[in-house]
């Protein structure tokens, strides 16, 4: 069954934590995508990664950190200096290197500050 | 001026009317647009992509684009309650190459 998983489902961060989001998929994938929702928003880009071993900054990559290690993984930590991060993550997939390809979603992270 | 502006929701419409969805952007060179749909909770899903001015159809929906006027627009025909969620606007960036969303409009079908 292919397709992109993210996990954990719910997260709770306490004042002055690292977390870190899972994102994986076994469709062979080239480039690979976080986003960032807010209540009543549209998505938008944090990081994306186009090939193994690169990244590059979004739209609001401050306080996040990604790696690319493996071409299935791409792990999201938001980093303490990111001050207001309740909100719903998304992770993407393209099958090319082009956001332009159809973008594949996994389920998403709503992480909470506590 | 934001980059990409949708009409703001709700829209409400009996079941089996017509749903109009509308887009404006702000850059004049792209060519690709595309339309997620996102139901309450869950992650967004690909519906339809368009590239060239005029009217492309699948099924219920048809996608309009009109780059003159920046403007795209999404139509659901004999629309149903299981089309309920939240409609969103993406065109294609070709700098940055990226896709910048709209704010999404939400769409309830009454029955």
């Amino acid at each position: 069954d292919g397709g992109i998983t993210q996990s954990p489902k719910y997260l709770f961060r306490k004042e002055g934590q690292n977390v870190t989001l899972s994102c994986e998929q076994n469709l062979n994938h080239d480039a690979m995508y976080w986003y960032r929702q807010d209540p009543g928003q549209g998505l938008r880009l944090i990081y994306y990664s186009q090939i193994v071993n690169d990244f590059q900054k979004g739209d609001i990559a401050e306080g996040y950190s990604v790696s690319r290690e493996k071409k299935e993984s791409f792990p999201l930590t938001v980093t303490s200096a990111q001050k207001n991060p309740t909100a719903f993550y998304l992770c993407a997939s393209t099958p090319g290197d082009s956001a332009a390809d159809t973008q594949y979603f996994g389920p998403g992270t709503r992480l909470t500050v506590l | 001026q934001k980059e990409v502006e949708q009409n703001s929701g709700p829209l409400s419409v009996p079941e089996g009317a017509i749903a109009s969805l509308n887009c404006t952007y702000s850059d004049r060179v792209s060519q690709s647009f595309f339309w997620y749909r996102q139901y309450s909770g869950k992650s967004p899903e690909l519906i339809m992509s368009i590239y060239s001015n005029g009217d492309k159809e699948d099924g219920r929906f048809t996608a309009q684009l009109n780059k003159a006027s920046q403007y795209v627009s999404l139509l659901i025909r004999d629309s149903q309650p299981s089309d309920s969620a939240t409609y969103l606007c993406a065109p294609y960036y070709n700098q940055g190459g990226k896709l910048i969303f709209g704010q999404g409009t939400e769409l309830s079908v009454k029955p």
